[in-house]
């Protein structure tokens, strides 16, 4: 057990939907850290947040945002839901100023498209 | 970034040790090695990182080479819970993403 948790656990969204997924990061953790992991594939980086700012973002879609708040929470929003989309949500919690940067990862939110 | 290079599969006898290898031919001098491993459908479990030194803790050892171009995960006796996948990342140069390949799938075998 990591400390970290994410809602819900398992989501089901029609094509052109928009969907909200939550990430609680570790005690005493500023980063949290998303990523997409499609199945049979290793978690692809979507982007990170420190003091509630985009703190670097991998190849994703401006329809991919997010949100840190201040008790470091997190979420993610993606819009305009396509079948793509469908894959196991990971979020990651970490202290940015650690030099290891060892991050700790959530069980996931599983988003089907259909 | 640099780019890592691992073998798709590997098998293991339960009680033996499980030694997975890792190519990170173009790392750069500051950047870390880290291991995790993803049992199915669960988050990935970080399992350990170095730098250029030889790093053991509870779960495994790591060795690195010495112009830190490769390194091993060592498990020193396989049990059928260390089944799972299996990454070997380098840590970006800048911030902390970390950069996933597709990893090797372990299977212990009774």
């Amino acid at each position: 057990e990591t400390g970290v948790t994410q809602s819900p656990t398992h989501l089901i969204k029609t094509r052109g939907q928009q969907v909200t997924l939550r990430c609680s990061s570790q005690s005493g953790h500023n980063t949290v850290s998303w990523y997409q992991q499609a199945l049979g594939q290793g978690p692809q980086f979507i982007f990170q947040y420190y003091r509630e700012e985009e703190n670097g973002r991998g190849n994703f879609p401006p329809r991919f945002s997010g949100l840190q708040f201040p008790n470091y929470s997190s979420e993610l929003n993606v819009n305009a839901l396509e079948l793509d989309d469908s894959a196991l949500y990971l979020c990651a919690s970490s202290w940015r100023d650690s030099p290891y940067y060892e991050q700790y990862f959530g069980p996931g939110t599983r988003l089907t498209v259909t | 970034d640099a780019k890592t290079t691992q073998p798709p599969s590997m098998d293991c006898a339960e009680g033996r040790a499980a030694n997975l290898p890792c190519n990170h031919s173009t790392i750069s001098g500051n950047e870390y090695v880290y291991w995790y491993r993803q049992i199915h459908s669960q988050g990935p479990q970080y399992i350990i990182h170095g730098l250029k030194n030889n790093e053991t803790n509870e779960m495994a050892s790591l060795i690195i080479t010495e112009d830190r171009k490769s390194s091993t995960l060592i498990l020193p006796h396989a049990t059928l819970r260390d089944t799972a996948v299996y990454y070997c990342i380098v840590r970006a140069n800048t911030g902390n993403q970390f950069y996933f390949g597709t990893g090797t799938s372990l299977t212990v075998i009774p």
